[in-house]
């Protein structure tokens, strides 16, 4: 059973526009989430995160919402931009739990694409 | 210059034989991880370190094994016992703990023939 779904296996945006990128978890233990921009035959890097104390948190053009009452977390790129281009990845974890508890549960990730 | 390396970039093997992929990091970071990523798939988590000489399974372990005799080296042997080992595999690692933000290595094909 899956703990951290991305519903959208792909999105496609026009440069300029914004981009929103959705995820919803289970497990009302994760109190921490992140989001990991990965491109084609490369290790995933860092974007941004959040923890559950926040509602947001933004970083230049990317903006991280969480609704934890209906646990759910959403990326904003705005503008988006070709470079954009990439899966991202949706990633939860607990931090008041150490062990394989507090491991990083990612989901399947969504493909963005941003056309010029 | 710091960061993660992993080698090779690509990995040819025949079915039956065991191998071992290469994970190393100058960042000074306590924890390491192996992850295995399958298309369409998000990333899985193989094997976790702590700290040198202890490792934890992850939820994917079976068919894999580790070793983490220095803090800066977290190889992965991919043995015969693990059914579907042609995948993309990533090294990760953070400060101390999973809760801490993970940096990731670019990774290593892995095809078995």
């Amino acid at each position: 059973d899956q703990q951290v779904k991305q519903n959208s296996p792909s999105l496609s945006v026009q440069e300029g526009r914004i981009s929103i990128l959705n995820c919803d978890y289970t497990n009302s233990m994760f109190d921490y989430f992140l989001w990991y921009k990965k491109y084609p035959a490369e290790g995933p890097t860092f974007l941004i995160s959040i923890s559950s104390i926040k509602d947001k948190n933004e970083d230049g053009r990317f903006t991280v919402f969480l609704n934890k009452s209906a646990k759910h977390l959403s990326l904003h790129i705005v503008p988006s931009q070709p470079g954009d281009s990439a899966v991202y990845f949706c990633a939860a974890s607990s931090l008041n739990y150490g062990g394989s508890q507090g491991n990083l549960i990612f989901g399947k990730g969504t493909k963005l694409s941003v056309k010029p | 210059d710091g960061g993660i390396t992993q080698s090779p970039k690509y990995l040819f093997r025949k079915e039956g034989q065991n191998v071992t992929l290469s994970c190393e990091q100058n960042l000074n970071h306590d924890a390491m991880y192996w992850y295995r990523q399958d298309p369409g798939q998000g990333l899985r988590l193989i094997y976790y370190s702590q700290i040198v000489n202890d490792f934890q399974k992850g939820d994917i372990a079976e068919g894999y094994s580790v070793s983490r005799e220095k803090k800066e080296s977290f190889p992965l042997t991919v043995t015969s016992a693990q059914k579907n080992p042609t995948a993309f595999y990533l090294c990760a690692s953070s400060i101390s703990d999973p809760t801490d933000t993970q940096y990731f290595g670019p990774g290593t094909r892995l095809t078995v023939l």
